[in-house]
């Protein structure tokens, strides 16, 4: 596709399961970010891969979240032992060019994850 | 800490009437102001940017202020469409090599028919 897909747009899982949400970025696109976005607020910053380079991890609230993006493309976001307070829009971006554009990002239609 | 954070929550505006939101930042040392607009159910859709050299930039029926003095930044949409109806958020890149931003929490706007 010509955007940046997500999946699955939505998901529902218990309290104490794993969780896994995709991200594909635009082809070409050297720059992958996750954001979470809780109801009613702005954008948290998650983590940031760039090219080869080592992720920025800084923004991972806890040891259950972890990122992998393999082939510089496909990335996926697992989240384990999920807790009600995980319950939010996970959002995915990428954008062409590496550091030094400032920030255009092209972003996904986010994975809905609710936890019981 | 730093943060960005904006003047209103929320803004109705008439249908074909001019709007602002509003933006402030505390972070000087930002370069890099970038404004999205997030229409429900979608992910954030780049509207227009502004770096910190400049203090005014235009785009189609969209132009974006930025005042370093006070660390204000407003985006002024021109000739309000039903589809502007939407949640506007500002975001700031604090690194200009990195393009980690941080967003405001955002305004909805809402255009009256």
């Amino acid at each position: 596709g010509a955007g940046v897909s997500q999946s699955p747009s939505n998901k529902v899982t218990e309290k104490g399961k794993d969780v896994e949400l995709r991200c594909d970025p635009i082809s070409g696109h050297t720059a992958l970010y996750w954001y979470r976005q809780s109801l009613g607020q702005g954008l948290e910053f998650l983590i940031y891969f760039q090219g080869n380079s080592a992720p920025d991890k800084s923004g991972l609230p806890s040891d259950r979240f972890s990122a992998e993006r393999t082939g510089g493309s496909v990335s996926t976001l697992t989240i384990q032992r999920t807790q009600q307070e995980d319950s939010a829009v996970y959002l995915c971006a990428s954008s062409l060019v590496a550091g030094g554009t400032g920030g255009k990002l092209f972003f996904g239609s986010g994975t809905q994850l609710s936890v019981l | 800490g730093e943060s960005v954070g904006l003047h209103l929550p929320t803004l109705s505006v008439q249908e074909g009437d001019n709007s602002i939101i509003n933006c402030a930042y505390s972070n000087s040392a930002s370069d890099y102001f970038i404004w999205y607009k997030q229409e429900s159910g979608k992910g954030p859709q780049f509207i227009i940017d502004i770096r910190s050299n400049m203090d005014k930039r235009q785009g189609q029926r969209v132009t974006v202020l930025l005042n370093k003095t006070v660390k204000h930044l407003s985006l002024q949409i021109a000739a309000t469409q039903p589809g502007d109806s939407a949640v506007y958020f500002c975001a700031e890149n604090q690194n200009f090599g990195n393009e980690k931003l941080t967003f405001g929490t955002g305004t909805r706007l809402t255009i009256i028919p």
